[in-house]
């Protein structure tokens, strides 16, 4: 079935360190999003990404989607202890409208201070 | 996210019991979805449901049921056929983001303990 690969899956970092994680789909997707969970925490969703190669930037955290849509990667710059937690990046469910998500291990961050 | 309550935060039940968790939503979203989240791991989709009254199985539905009486409301129980109870339960509703495909808000969620 469909899927979502995330690496890695744990990363320990200095505090002022880059960190990045990519994610790996089997199909071509629609969209990709990205979420967030502090630890003892719940998801929250950061963004979405939709067209063929597209960037976005919210302040320290740069996305990327692929070329062929089937991969995605966020790079946080000079890391900080508030970006501790656990980063997924769930696809939609197949074709349907459901909002059905399927969601990876995500990759879990570590900051160092 | 605001707009999501669940309750309790901690529950703790013995084993053989069947428990009931809240989850309620004043985002006036038609969609819901429980997960389930053990240590280290992602999230698995247990129920979900698109409107009032109607409800489906997700990926790991066994041991687990749910209502959708209300808009606001999707309770889930956890009953004694669950062989694995302990985890992080966590609520969801969605809504259509205007560049297509579906956001999720999450609850708190519930920390399940079965002794």
């Amino acid at each position: 079935g469909q899927q979502v690969m995330q690496i890695p899956q744990y990363q320990h970092v200095q505090e002022g360190e880059d960190f990045t994680t990519y994610c790996n789909s089997s199909t071509t997707l629609s969209n990709i999003q990205w979420y967030k969970q502090r630890p003892g925490g719940h998801p929250v969703f950061l963004i979405q990404l939709v067209k063929s190669g597209e960037v976005k930037k919210q302040k320290r955290l740069t996305f990327q989607f692929g070329e062929a849509k089937k991969n995605s990667s966020l790079h946080i710059t000079a890391t900080q202890t508030t970006d501790v937690g656990t980063y997924f990046c769930p696809v939609p469910h197949g074709s349907s409208n459901t909002g059905k998500l399927i969601f990876g291990q995500g990759t879990t961050l570590q900051v160092k201070p | 996210d605001g707009g999501i309550t669940q309750s309790p935060k901690y529950l703790f039940r013995k084993e053989g019991q069947n428990v009931t968790l809240s989850c309620e939503q004043n985002l006036n979203h038609d969609a819901m979805y429980w997960y389930r989240q053990d240590p280290g791991q992602g999230l698995r989709l247990i129920y979900y449901s698109q409107i009032v009254n109607d409800f489906q199985k997700g990926d790991i539905a066994e041991g687990y049921s749910v209502s959708r009486e209300k808009k606001e409301s999707f309770p889930l129980t956890v009953t004694s056929a669950q062989k694995n109870p302990t985890a992080f339960y966590l609520c969801a509703s969605s809504m259509i983001l205007t560049s297509g495909g579906m956001r999720q808000f999450f609850g708190p969620g519930t920390r399940l303990t079965v002794l």
